[in-house]
Formats: C-alpha cells, sequence, structure tokens
C-alpha cells in the first residue's frame, strides 16, 4: 500500500532552526510536495522536488533522497506565525496526491 | 497567481438538508478539480476526482450518490452533500490543477467549507 510517514508534533523555539521529515512508500513518484496548512484553512504551497538535493527558498528549504524515498522540510530563523501544521504529499504514478497526515508545529518564545 | 475559490465559506443546516458548495478557478482553465474532506487533527482525505465534462472518479467508500460532484465547466466544480447528517459535519476543501504553461502539477485550494450538520 501507499503511505507517507511524518511526526505527528515538533516543538521549537523562535529564531531556532527546525527539520520535519518525512518518509513514503508509493506507487510511482512524480514529485514530493510540502504544503503549509494554519487552522481552520486550505493548505498553501511551499516546495516541490522531483530530483534529489537541496531546494531553497528563502527561510525554508526542502531536501529529496529519492532513493530513501525521504525528505524534509527546513524552517530557519522561526517566526511565531510559522506555528501551523506541515503536510508532505507525493505524487504518485497517477498523478493522485498521497497525503502525510501532517506535523503539527509549536513555535515557543 | 492561480487562485480558486470556494463558497460557502461555512454553512449551518439541519439534519435531512442538501447543501452545494461550489469551486471556482478564477485565473485558469481546470481540466481536474480535486474534492477533499479533512476531520478535526487529521490528514486531508480525497473524495473524488472532477474532470470537466465527465463523470467524477470517487475513492474508496465515498458514496457517489451522497456526494454529488458536477463538473459543468473549466472553471467550476459543484459538490453537493445530499440529506446531510452530524457526521458528514467536516472541513471540504476543493483543489484545481492548471497544467498550462506549469513546470509541475501542483494543485492550488480553496479556502475550505466548514460544515455543520445539526
Amino acid at each position: 500500500g501507499q503511505n507517507i510517514d511524518q511526526p505527528t508534533e515538533m516543538t521549537a523555539t523562535e529564531g531556532a532552526i527546525v527539520q520535519i521529515n518525512c518518509t513514503y512508500q508509493t506507487s510511482g513518484f512524480n514529485g514530493l510536495f510540502w504544503y503549509q496548512q494554519h487552522a481552520g484553512e486550505a493548505p498553501t504551497f511551499l516546495s516541490y522536488n522531483v530530483l534529489d538535493g537541496l531546494e531553497e527558498k528563502g527561510r525554508f528549504s526542502s531536501f529529496l533522497s529519492r532513493s530513501k524515498g525521504y525528505s524534509y522540510l527546513l524552517l530557519k530563523e522561526l517566526q511565531m506565525k510559522d506555528s501551523a501544521s506541515y503536510l508532505c504529499a507525493v505524487m504518485d504514478s497517477n498523478y493522485q496526491l498521497i497525503w502525510g497526515a501532517g506535523t503539527k508545529l509549536i513555535i515557543k518564545p | 497567481g492561480a487562485v480558486v475559490s470556494q463558497h460557502p465559506s461555512w454553512v449551518i443546516c439541519k439534519s435531512g438538508t442538501s447543501v452545494k458548495i461550489e469551486c471556482r478557478s478564477l485565473d485558469f482553465q481546470a481540466t481536474t478539480m480535486f474534492w477533499y474532506r479533512q476531520f478535526p487533527k487529521q490528514s486531508l482525505m480525497l473524495m473524488a476526482t472532477s474532470n470537466e465534462g465527465s463523470k467524477a472518479t470517487y475513492e474508496q467508500g465515498v458514496e457517489k450518490d451522497k456526494f454529488l460532484i458536477n463538473h459543468a465547466s473549466l472553471t467550476l466544480s459543484t459538490l453537493t452533500v445530499t440529506s446531510a447528517h452530524p457526521e458528514d459535519s467536516s472541513f471540504y476543501i476543493c483543489s484545481a490543477r492548471d497544467l498550462s504553461g506549469r513546470e509541475y502539477n501542483e494543485q492550488f485550494f480553496g479556502p475550505g467549507t466548514r460544515l455543520t450538520v445539526l
């Protein structure tokens, strides 16, 4: 079956760095997405990786290793507004998004 | 960027009534739209894939007669929850895929509709 695993919850301090991991097993692979979702709101796109390596976009970076079925989202210089759930999603061979359960990130002052 | 709207943002209805939710792509044509449901503290669950001009493809366990989907144009898809019951109370989110001129198959999400059935 298809499976996406990510930690349920993480806590970090304002100004620090946090890494949210995601491992996946899917039928085919057409890219991995990271989305941010604030409570009561729809997800918003953060990043897309389809080739191995690190993609940097401002304070956020995303890494992919296809051979290991592994990705991480790195958030630097954390701000209180970064408190949200972070969803990892993999696009399978049918171009269907398979979603992880999300990681709730709590930022403390 | 691509914008997707949803209407209404929230709705409260009595058990047994039907509720229609609209999803519109405002600045692009979406041949494919997706309907998701999300219960509190859970991930998104795909309900169905809606293709313009054809019948929707429902995921296993989703009743197609209860959740009616119509994708009549390239910019509008509707989800009708028929004879809603309290267990249908959830956050319903649509997304649309814009393949034109984009390097990857990003889905753009609507703001969601919170349905509460009394």
